[in-house]
């Protein structure tokens, strides 16, 4: 089985500039998050789809990031101006449906390592 | 609301002598508890999970974690390391209060002497 599949793996800009990253989920898997690592930290949630719908991005910034998830598989996370604290590896994770559920376990991609100048 | 503390920042243990991860939690609800090990470039592992079944957990590559709620901790353990067991390692609790969202700890550094 094929995992979470991201891209690309490290990503230098300047600041003020724009990148977005992608995500492929597990095939079948109804959910996908996108988090945030800063180094040191553990992971911050930044949105939650279930299928293309939004579950839960309340610490998603939205002055700056967005994310979409068309037609419920692939999802892309976009900043737009980006800063020197945004630097950090963003993780994609996908789970075959939400934790209220009871199907817990995320599976976590490689992750997109950022490096804001 | 929620909280996890990892206890410790690094731990540094010999190729062959025992492992101890430490981990509290706070939680309001009956918490399901996870440990996560993430290997350098590499993305995070599930390496077991307690969700109110048995309260000593075993999980992959001969790690346990016993749930005791008395100490609100879930303590990673295995009897012996492995060089390959060098990585960062993950406590997590997840219940109602976070509406199971995953709150994550800082992390545990492992380093393994040869």
């Amino acid at each position: 089985e094929a995992g979470v599949a991201q891209s690309p793996r490290y990503k230098i800009i300047e600041k003020r500039q724009s990148v977005a990253f992608w995500c492929n989920p597990i095939s079948g898997h109804a959910t996908l998050y996108w988090y945030q690592q800063i180094l040191g930290q553990g992971p911050k949630l930044l949105i939650q789809f279930q299928n293309n719908g939004v579950v839960d991005d309340s610490q998603l910034p939205k002055d700056r990031f967005s994310a979409e998830r068309l037609k419920g598989v692939d999802s892309t996370l976009k900043i737009q101006p980006a800063k020197l604290e945004d630097s950090a590896v963003y993780l994609c994770a996908s789970s075959l449906g939400t934790q209220s559920e009871g199907l817990y376990e995320q599976f976590f991609g490689p992750g997109t390592r950022l490096t804001v100048l | 609301a929620q909280s996890v503390t990892q206890l410790d920042s690094h731990v540094s243990v010999s190729e062959g002598t025992p492992v101890l991860l430490r981990c509290n939690y706070s939680s309001s609800y009956s918490p399901s508890l996870f440990w996560y090990v993430q290997h350098p470039n590499k993305g995070l592992q599930l390496l077991l999970k307690y969700t109110s079944a048995a309260t000593l957990v075993k999980g992959i590559n001969g790690f346990e974690a016993e749930f005791k709620k008395s100490e609100t901790s879930f303590h990673l353990t295995k009897p012996s390391a492995h060089m390959s067991d060098a990585a960062e390692y993950f406590c997590v609790v997840s219940d109602l209060d976070s509406n199971y969202q995953l709150i994550w700890g800082a992390g545990t550094k492992l380093i393994i002497k040869p």
